[in-house]
C-alpha cells in the first residue's frame, strides 16, 4: 500500500519569493510520483512527474521537484512566485510497473501575496 | 481534442432523488476514474475502470454505481442521493500504452448539492 503526506494545507508566500511545497510518500516498491495543480473551479492538470532516471524533474511554469529516496520526499519548488501560481497543489504516488492505482495527497493551497 | 468532458457542470438534488453523471474522453484511454473532492480530504477514488465493460470499486464506492458500456464513456450513478454526497465530482482518464506512466487527465468537474 502507498500513501502521501503533504505538510501544510495552506502556504503563503510573497510575490517573487521561493515556493516550497512539501510531499512525503510511502511505497513498498519503487514509486512513480506526480504533482498536479488545480486552479479555482477547474480540474487537476499535471505539473510534473518522476518515473525513473534523473531525480530532479522540471515541469511547467518554472516548477521543479526532486526525488529523494533516502528521505522519501518529493518536494515541489519554484525560485520566484508569481501571482498566477495561486492554486491548490496535489502530490500523488503510484507503484511502478503495470497498472496501479494512484493515491493523492490532501492538497496544499498556495496563496501569493503581492 | 476536447480531452475529458463532464455533464452536467452543476446539479442540485433533493434527498432520495437519482441522477447520472456522464464522463466522456476522446483520447482513446483504457482507464477511467471517478473521484470526489471534499475540503481537506483531497481526492478520493469512488470507482474506476480498466477497460470497456469492466469496473471496480475504489476507496469510497458506497451509494454509487458505474457503467462503462463504451470505451469513451464512464457513467456515475447515484440511485438515492444523500446530503453526504454533496461534493465536487471529477472524472479522469489515463493510458499505459507505449510505456506511458499513467498520467491522469481530468475533466472540469461537476458540483453536486444534495438538499
Amino acid at each position: 500500500a502507498q500513501s502521501v503526506t503533504q505538510l501544510g494545507s495552506h502556504v503563503s508566500v510573497s510575490e517573487g519569493a521561493l515556493v516550497l511545497l512539501r510531499c512525503n510518500y510511502s511505497s513498498s516498491v519503487p514509486p512513480y510520483l506526480f504533482w498536479y495543480v488545480q486552479y479555482p473551479n477547474q480540474g487537476l492538470q499535471l505539473l510534473l512527474k518522476y518515473t525513473t532516471g534523473a531525480t530532479l524533474v522540471k515541469g511547467i511554469n518554472g516548477f521543479e521537484a526532486e526525488f529523494k529516496k533516502s528521505e522519501t520526499s518529493f518536494h515541489l519548488t519554484k525560485p520566484s512566485a508569481h501571482m498566477s501560481d495561486a492554486a491548490e497543489y496535489f502530490c500523488a504516488v503510484r507503484p511502478s510497473g503495470g497498472y496501479q492505482k494512484v493515491t493523492f495527497g490532501t492538497g496544499t493551497k498556495l496563496q501569493v501575496i503581492p | 481534442n476536447a480531452g475529458v468532458t463532464q455533464t452536467p457542470k452543476f446539479r442540485v438534488l433533493k434527498t432520495g432523488q437519482s441522477m447520472t453523471l456522464l464522463c466522456a474522453q476522446d483520447m482513446n484511454h483504457e482507464y477511467m476514474y471517478w473521484y470526489r473532492q471534499d475540503p481537506g480530504m483531497g481526492l478520493r477514488l469512488i470507482h474506476y475502470s480498466v477497460g470497456e465493460g469492466t469496473t471496480a470499486k475504489g476507496e469510497v464506492p458506497d451509494g454509487y454505481n458505474v457503467s462503462r458500456l463504451k470505451k469513451q464513456n464512464f457513467l456515475l450513478g447515484l440511485e438515492s442521493a444523500a446530503p453526504s454526497q454533496t461534493s465536487v465530482y471529477f472524472c479522469a482518464s489515463s493510458s499505459l500504452i507505449a510505456g506511458g506512466t499513467d498520467t491522469q487527465y481530468f475533466g472540469p468537474g461537476t458540483r453536486l448539492t444534495v438538499l
